[in-house]
C-alpha cells in the first residue's frame, strides 16, 4: 500500500507548456506539502494545505498554483515552465498534531527542454 | 548564507565503519530536529526524531543535539553498503504546520 503517491514520476515538457502533478496520500493526514528539489539536492518547502486551506506558499512563481480538491489529494499546476524549473518535485504530507512529521512521496522528475 | 549548513560530501567509508554526519544550524528558534536518508532517485525517508538538546538512539543510529552550539549529528555504526544514500537534517520550530528547513544533504558511500 503506497502512503503518498504521485503522478507522473518523470515528465518532459518544452519550454512554455503547463503542466500538472498529482499527489495523493491515503494516511489520513490533514496537512500536505510540496517540495522542489534541484540538482544540489537541496529541498525548499514550496506550499503546504491544510484541510483544503492554503498555509504555506514560500515565495513560489505565481505559474505555480496548488490545489487541494480534498485533504487526501494536493495537485500542483505550473504554467508557462521554464528551464530553471526543471527539478524533483516530492508531495509530503503529515499530521496537525503532535511530533509526527512528514511523509514524502517517491518525486517527479520533470526536465523543461 | 542558508540557514542550515551541511557538508554535501561524497563521505566514503569501509563497512563496519562509524560514520559521522553534521549539520549546524543559524536559527535559535529551532526545536525539532530530524534526520531523513534518501536513496537514489526516491523520496526522503525519516531517521529519526529528536526534540530539544540530548540523544537519541535506535538501533545502529545515534542523533545527538547541542543547541548551545546549534550543531546537529547522526552517528551511524557498524556501517553497510545498504546505509549508501543521501542524509538530510531538517529542523522546525514547532510540530504543528511543521516548515522543514532542511539541509542540503551528505552523500554516503559505504564500500563493502
Amino acid at each position: 500500500d503506497t502512503a503518498v503517491s504521485q503522478t507522473p514520476k518523470y515528465l518532459v515538457t518544452q519550454m512554455g507548456n503547463d503542466k500538472s502533478i498529482k499527489c495523493e496520500q491515503n494516511l489520513g493526514h490533514d496537512t500536505m506539502y510540496w517540495y522542489k528539489q534541484d540538482s544540489k539536492k537541496f529541498l525548499k518547502i514550496m506550499f503546504s494545505y491544510n484541510n483544503k486551506e492554503l498555509i504555506i506558499n514560500e515565495t513560489v512563481p505565481n505559474r505555480f498554483s496548488p490545489k487541494s480538491p480534498d485533504k487526501a489529494h494536493l495537485n500542483l499546476h505550473i504554467n508557462s515552465l521554464e528551464l530553471g524549473d526543471s527539478a524533483v518535485y516530492f508531495c509530503a504530507s503529515s499530521p496537525v498534531t503532535g511530533i509526527d512529521t512528514q511523509y514524502f512521496g517517491p518525486g517527479t522528475r520533470l526536465t523543461v527542454l | 548564507q542558508k540557514e542550515v549548513e551541511q557538508d554535501p560530501g561524497p563521505l566514503s567509508v569501509p563497512e563496519g565503519a562509524i560514520v559521522s554526519l553534521n549539520c549546524t544550524y543559524s536559527n535559535s528558534a529551532f526545536q525539532y530536529f530530524m534526520w531523513y536518508r534518501q536513496y537514489s532517485r526516491k523520496g526522503p525517508e525519516l531517521l529519526m526524531y529528536t526534540y530539544s538538546s540530548g540523544n537519541k538512539e535506535d538501533g545502529r543510529f545515534t542523533a545527538q543535539v547541542d543547541k548551545s552550539s546549534k550543531y546537529i549529528s547522526l552517528f551511524i555504526r557498524d556501517s553497510q553498503p545498504s546505509d549508501s544514500a543521501t542524509y538530510l537534517c531538517a529542523m522546525t520550530k514547532s510540530p504543528g504546520f511543521q516548515k522543514l528547513v532542511f539541509g542540503t544533504g551528505t552523500r554516503l558511500l559505504v564500500s563493502p
